[in-house]
């Protein structure tokens, strides 16, 4: 079946340490998208990508980055300079810029230690 | 700046009726797009429903239709004869279709809970 995997879907991170998040698809879509959500509030965008090796940042995208080396493929890294990681973050693609609506992983929760 | 407002944190409904989940947005783009997702407690977010804001009909699928009223700038979800496996939250998104990205902005949800 196609879809979106991340993984993993919990991660606990300590002070001062870089993590990443993967997130694959296998649907054939350009466009991948990082969003962060935490309690009571509405998703929010931290990175996207429109096509491989290009990437744009999002309306919260201090303290993390991303990659796309490859067109299945947008992992997440969250760094050290981001202050309050502790969120659930999913990521999603679309077949391209001209979509009805975005496919979304399961999600991966990150908790700060 | 485009904005989704979902006003109703929470809400109950008796399995087998129907529920009518608020949303309003405000955008001065002519062409954009509506969307709402389910989001059960797995976490996984669900599409349901699109609206595209020069469609002329309401749009439906299954159980599930949106009152569009353009003019108020007020996208409802309705659900019809409810079912306990619809307690989830619910997210209305809004895209600006003649913009040169393709992220949606979304409410901040409204927690639905069926009750037998």
């Amino acid at each position: 079946d196609g879809g979106i995997t991340q993984s993993p879907k919990y991660l606990f991170r300590k002070e001062g340490q870089n993590v990443t998040l993967s997130c694959e698809q296998n649907l054939n879509h350009d466009a991948m998208y990082w969003y962060r959500q935490d309690p009571g509030q509405g998703l929010r965008l931290i990175y996207y990508s429109q096509i491989v090796n290009d990437f744009q940042k999002g309306d919260i995208a201090e303290g993390y980055s991303v990659s796309r080396e490859k067109k299945e493929s947008f992992p997440l890294t969250v760094t050290s300079a981001q202050k309050n990681p502790t969120a659930f973050y999913l990521c999603a693609s679309s077949p391209g810029q001209m979509i009805e609506k975005l496919f979304f992983g399961s999600g991966t929760q990150l908790s700060v230690l | 700046a485009q904005k989704i407002t979902q006003t109703q944190p929470g809400m109950f409904v008796q399995e087998k009726e129907a529920v009518t989940l608020d949303c309003t947005y405000d955008t001065s783009d002519p062409s954009y797009g509506l969307f709402w997702y389910k989001q059960p407690s797995s976490g996984e977010m669900i599409f349901l429903i699109y609206q595209g804001s020069y469609d002329q009909q309401n749009a439906t699928e299954g159980r599930y239709s949106l009152n569009f009223q353009k003019a108020r700038k007020s996208a409802n979800l309705v659900i019809s004869a409810s079912q306990l496996g619809d307690s989830a939250m619910y997210f209305c998104a809004m895209r600006d279709l003649g913009g040169a990205t393709n992220k949606l902005i979304f409410g901040t949800g409204t927690l639905l809970a069926v009750q037998p």
